[in-house]
């Protein structure tokens, strides 16, 4: 069962364009939300997180949406460069009772930046 | 300042050999998880240490697999007996731990395990 799903297996952009990276969730427990960047043969990277107490969070190019009675969030990357092509993966934990912030993780999006 | 590091970057092992995977956090972080990326797959959760011990360990997918951690730092996660389902990208991530326990988890490079 995917808690955490990234239904668009690839996203390809022009250079200077928004890109907008989808995620959905099942679980309404997840309380805390994050997407990470990865490059070929490296550790996921920190990209931007948000909680669930709020509905939109921005650090500078990256704007992360939070729509909790869609369980639905997104990325969006504006103006998108080729630096930004890499796979982005959204995931998600949760504090009911005991919880350990683990992240439970979507299969990415692989996004392709055109020059 | 350094980041997650993990060693071996990568492992060729014959099947029915154990292995050991190692984790070097960052300092300072008290919370340390690892996690596992099979070919095409999303990353699995495996198992969390809040300083030296493991309140979850749900995620370990048979008994050949423990882990440990030492001093509240350095972890190492064990394989025993490889099997060809086991070969995947190995992920050590550690953050900050308070409780509110809402902060973001920092990944290293991985290890990749291929069982022969």
């Amino acid at each position: 069962d995917q808690q955490v799903k990234q239904n668009s297996p690839s996203l390809s952009v022009q250079e200077g364009r928004i890109s907008i990276l989808n995620c959905d969730y099942t679980n309404s427990m997840f309380d805390y939300f994050l997407w990470y960047k990865k490059y070929p043969a490296e550790g996921p990277t920190f990209l931007i997180s948000i909680s669930s107490i709020k509905d939109k969070n921005e650090d500078g190019r990256f704007t992360v949406f939070l729509n909790k009675s869609a369980k639905h969030l997104s990325l969006h990357i504006v103006p998108s460069q080729p630096g930004d092509s890499a796979v982005y993966f959204c995931a998600a934990s949760g504090r009911h009772g005991g919880a350990t912030n683990k992240l439970i993780f979507g299969t990415g999006t692989l996004l392709a930046v055109q020059p | 300042g350094a980041g997650v590091s993990q060693s071996p970057s990568n492992k060729v092992t014959e099947k029915g050999k154990d292995v050991e995977l190692r984790c070097d956090p960052i300092s300072g972080h008290t919370a340390l998880y690892w996690y596992r990326q099979s070919l095409g797959q999303g990353l699995e959760f495996l198992i969390y240490f809040q300083g030296n011990s493991a309140p979850d360990k749900s995620g370990l997918p048979s008994d050949r697999f423990s882990a440990e951690r030492t001093g509240g730092s350095v972890s190492t996660l064990t394989i025993q007996r490889t099997q060809q389902e086991d070969s995947a990208v190995y992920l050590c991530a550690s953050s900050l731990w308070e409780g509110t326990g809402l902060y973001e988890q920092y990944f290293g490079p991985g290890t990749r395990l291929t069982v022969t």
